[in-house]
């Protein structure tokens, strides 16, 4: 089966920094992604991790464990434009398929 | 380049009609996937097409939804007869397959479906 976990809710203070958190169990595992969605807006690509390790882009990096099951989104420097919905992405079993998980609504507040 | 574009961006339709949403996805991107997103369910994987193939539908919630990949610059999604509970925002998305460098779905900016 496919299970992607992520808390429903987080909320941060401007300049601080929040790790958002995903396990996953999923039929086949070819690279886990981040995505981030404004309200009424599509989601857009936010980070790719396939090997074990950190990638770092800036304020974001994103963190991936295969063997746990594992992966977190770290912001930094939060900013009121960082809240949004975070979504963890797994590719699983097809080589392009993407399953979602249910997202973590981010707020921040100043 | 203009990314994905779907249409319409609002319907408002009557319960029992038929609605068709389209979508034309990113030139040289040769997958293309449909996504369905309520707050219940987040977003759910409907089917997705590879070189106009549909390769899984697995997610198509029941026969009343139907897809079509006519060309490599066209999609449709169709409901009928659509009902209450397909209200949603429907999203369209594509990708280059991985490896190409360019990795990650780019989506287009939804069809919000109210069906009354």
């Amino acid at each position: 089966g496919q299970n992607i976990d992520q808390p429903t809710e987080m909320t941060a203070t401007e300049g601080a920094i929040v790790q958002i958190n995903c396990t996953y169990q999923t039929s086949g595992f070819n690279g886990l992604f981040w995505y981030q969605q404004h309200a009424g807006e599509a989601p857009t690509f936010l980070s790719y991790n396939v090997l074990d390790g950190l990638e770092e882009k800036g304020r974001f990096s994103s963190f991936l464990s295969r063997s746990k099951g594992y992966s977190y989104l770290l912001l930094k420097e939060l900013q009121m434009k960082d809240s949004a919905s975070y979504l963890c992405a797994v590719f699983s079993g097809g080589y392009n398929k993407l399953i979602f998980g249910a997202g973590t609504r981010l707020a921040v507040h100043p | 380049d203009a990314g994905v574009i779907q249409s319409p961006r609002h319907e408002v339709t009557e319960m029992g009609q038929e609605v068709t949403l389209r979508c034309k996805p990113i030139s040289g991107h040769d997958y293309l996937f449909w996504y369905r997103q309520t707050m219940m369910r987040g977003l759910e994987l409907l089917i997705y097409f590879n070189n106009n193939v549909p390769i899984d539908d697995s997610g198509m919630p029941e026969d009343r939804f139907s897809a079509k990949m006519p060309n490599a610059s066209f999609s449709t999604l169709k409901i009928q007869p659509s009902e209450p509970r397909d209200s949603a925002v429907y999203f369209c998305a594509s990708s280059a397959p991985a490896g190409r460098g360019d990795y990650g779905y780019t989506f287009g900016s939804g069809t919000r479906l109210t069906v009354v």
